[in-house]
Formats: structure tokens, C-alpha cells, sequence
């Protein structure tokens, strides 16, 4: 049982660079969630995913895109990558339409240049 | 979405109890507190919730008091391995914010 699974570990991008990071959970869980978290700070929440299809922002929204093309994927797309957006991301899920968030991946490296 | 307050950092040593309490004066009526564990290079993990009075899982317990303003996190007999940051937050919605944690330095 993989859990959370993030992809890549790490990325260096350039200013201006677009990419996408990825996030798979096998646990049948409806609400998906991405989190950045910068040097001495705790997590903050750029987009949820109450289930398919749906999104709704968080506290950090600019910047970012989301899809929600089914149930086990929610991808996060850096459209123009600032260097603002250098930190760590985390992917998690639970199985609860109120439910926190119970399960973390091991979290995306991005440093932008 | 109620904000809490949580010692910076504390240090304790192997075989101790440690207690981390974290204050929550805005909770609403709805919120549960939860609190994460976290070691370098990894996400979060879930230790334990609660609403009112005690709960106590394989891991920890939780100690709220009746007006539900603070929580306690207790780690008994913690070792080395449990140096780690521990996030205190409260869950009434999908939404929830973390803090910036306790940051708990286990000495030998």
C-alpha cells in the first residue's frame, strides 16, 4: 500500500518555466489537498479537492492551478515559475468530505532560479 | 478559522514525559483538535484528535479541558526518535491551517 505518492522528489526550475507536479493516492479517499512549506513555517494550503471534478482554494492560491481529473490524481501546475514559489509541496489525502488531512506524501523539492 | 499558539521549541530527555499545549481561545463549537508529527524530509503524520475531555491512542493522549480554550498533547517515556516538529490545529471544516509547530528536541 503506497499511500501518497509525489512525483518528481526534486525539480530546478527557471524563472518563467512552467511545470507540473503530480499526486496519486491508492486509498479510495475523496478529498485531496496541496500544501507549501517554506523554511521554519508550518504548511499552508494552496488548493483542496472535496472529490472529482471539484476545487476550492486555499490560503495561497496565486500562482497555482489545479485539476482534479478523477478520484486517485490531483495535479499542481506552476504556470510561470516565480522564485517566490521556491518550497517544499506536499500532497495529502483523507476519506472524509469534513475530514482533515490524514495522509501526507513525502513532499516535492522545487527550487526556481 | 480560529488561530493556535504553541511553544516555539522544547527539549526534554529520553525516558521523560513530554507535554505540549497548545492554546486555542477563538475554538468553535464544530472544531476538533488534531495534532501531526513531523521528522526532516517527510509529510506530516496524524497522531491523534479530540473534541472535549481525554483521548488516548498507541501513540499519545490528548488532554482537553472542559472549556476547550487549550489541549495538551502527552508523549510518555519518549525517545530519541520522537525529536520531531508537532503541529497543534483545529479541524472544522475541510480547510485547516497549520501553525508553525513545536519543535521537540529529545536529548540523550
Amino acid at each position: 500500500n503506497a499511500g501518497v505518492t509525489q512525483t518528481p522528489k526534486f525539480q530546478v526550475l527557471k524563472t518563467g518555466q512552467s511545470m507540473t507536479l503530480q499526486c496519486a493516492q491508492d486509498m479510495n479517499h475523496n478529498s485531496m489537498y496541496w500544501y507549501r512549506q517554506d523554511p521554519g513555517m508550518g504548511l499552508r494550503l494552496i488548493y483542496y479537492s472535496a472529490s472529482e471534478g471539484t476545487t476550492d482554494k486555499g490560503e495561497v492560491p496565486n500562482g497555482y492551478n489545479v485539476s482534479r481529473l478523477n478520484k486517485r490524481e490531483f495535479s499542481l501546475r506552476l504556470e510561470s515559475a516565480a522564485p517566490s514559489q521556491t518550497s517544499v509541496y506536499f500532497c495529502a489525502s483523507s476519506d472524509g468530505g469534513r475530514g482533515q488531512p490524514q495522509h501526507f506524501g513525502d513532499g516535492t523539492r522545487l527550487s526556481i532560479l | 478559522l480560529a488561530k493556535t499558539t504553541q511553544p516555539i521549541s522544547m527539549d526534554s530527555y529520553e525516558g521523560q514525559e513530554v507535554n505540549i499545549t497548545c492554546s486555542h481561545n477563538n475554538i468553535a463549537t464544530n472544531d476538533y483538535i488534531t495534532w501531526y508529527q513531523q521528522f526532516p524530509s517527510q509529510g506530516p503524520r496524524f497522531i491523534i484528535q479530540g473534541y472535549k475531555t481525554k483521548v488516548t491512542n498507541e501513540v499519545a493522549s490528548l488532554f482537553i479541558p472542559a472549556d476547550r480554550k487549550s489541549s495538551t498533547l502527552s508523549l510518555p517515556r519518549v525517545s530519541l526518535s520522537d525529536t520531531a516538529v508537532y503541529y497543534c490545529l483545529l479541524r472544522g471544516d475541510d480547510k485547516i491551517i497549520f501553525g508553525k509547530g513545536t519543535r521537540l528536541h529529545i536529548l540523550p
